[in-house]
């Protein structure tokens, strides 16, 4: 079965400090994706970055790149240059890839608090 | 502008009512999923749907059941509310194919039940 696993329950990051935000995943598909999503304590779900499992390259978006390691089967999320409104709830999430490229089930982990200090 | 609608922000219902919670989306989207989210748990799926009519259980789906008899509209059952349904429910809606595609959610439900 699928599993998205987080270790890392809360965090803490010095202003304009990197901080790399763990996500292990397992499955035995081939093709799946993943993402990260960001949610403040206003509690709305946002996008961050996007990786398939056939991209050569890591996903950057801005100051957030995602460190893909395949045989690893990890996903990190990794933040340059924290800011103050970085501070918020972290999830992983993974898409399973059915035939022709469909969407069958999309799964998220538990989540990493990160807290940006001054 | 996308748009992920949950019919309820707050809800408060007794033990033992049915609850509906519903979403729509304006995206045509095919895919639409129900969450939960509690502390420590993260968002777990519940169920979800690729179709009209079509549905697929998610990893915790005993005490719920689900209907899409529209495609934009996926509503979340609650046959028999218990307190521990006491939860955050998120709606989300994605694009069925595509490689790149996001998943939008709605703004949340947070249920209580007592």
């Amino acid at each position: 079965a699928q599993k998205i696993t987080q270790t890392q329950p809360g965090m803490f990051v010095q202003e304009k400090e990197a901080v790399t935000l763990d996500c292990t995943y397992d499955t035995s598909d081939q093709s799946y994706g993943l993402f990260w999503y960001k949610q403040p304590s206003s509690g709305e779900m946002i996008f961050l970055i996007y990786q398939g499992s056939y991209d050569e390259q890591n996903a950057t978006e801005g100051r957030y790149s995602l460190n893909f390691q395949k045989a690893r089967k990890s996903a990190n999320l990794v933040i340059s240059a924290s800011q103050l409104g970085d501070s918020a709830m972290y999830f992983c999430a993974m898409r399973e890839v059915g035939y022709g490229g469909a969407t069958n089930k999309l799964i998220f982990g538990t989540g990493t608090l990160l807290a940006v200090q001054p | 502008d996308v748009k992920v609608t949950q019919s309820s922000r707050y809800l408060v219902k007794r033990t033992g009512e049915k609850v509906f919670l519903e979403c729509v989306q304006d995206m045509d989207h095919e895919n639409m999923f129900w969450y939960r989210q509690d502390p420590g748990l993260g968002l777990r799926l519940i169920y979800f749907s690729y179709d009209v009519k079509m549905k697929e259980k998610g990893d915790i789906p005993e005490g719920y059941s689900v209907s899409r008899e529209k495609k934009e509209r996926f509503s979340l059952i609650l046959e028999s509310a218990s307190t521990n349904q006491t939860s955050m429910y998120l709606c989300a809606s994605m694009l069925r194919t595509g490689f790149y595609t996001e998943a939008f959610f709605g703004q949340g439900t947070r249920l209580t039940v007592v």
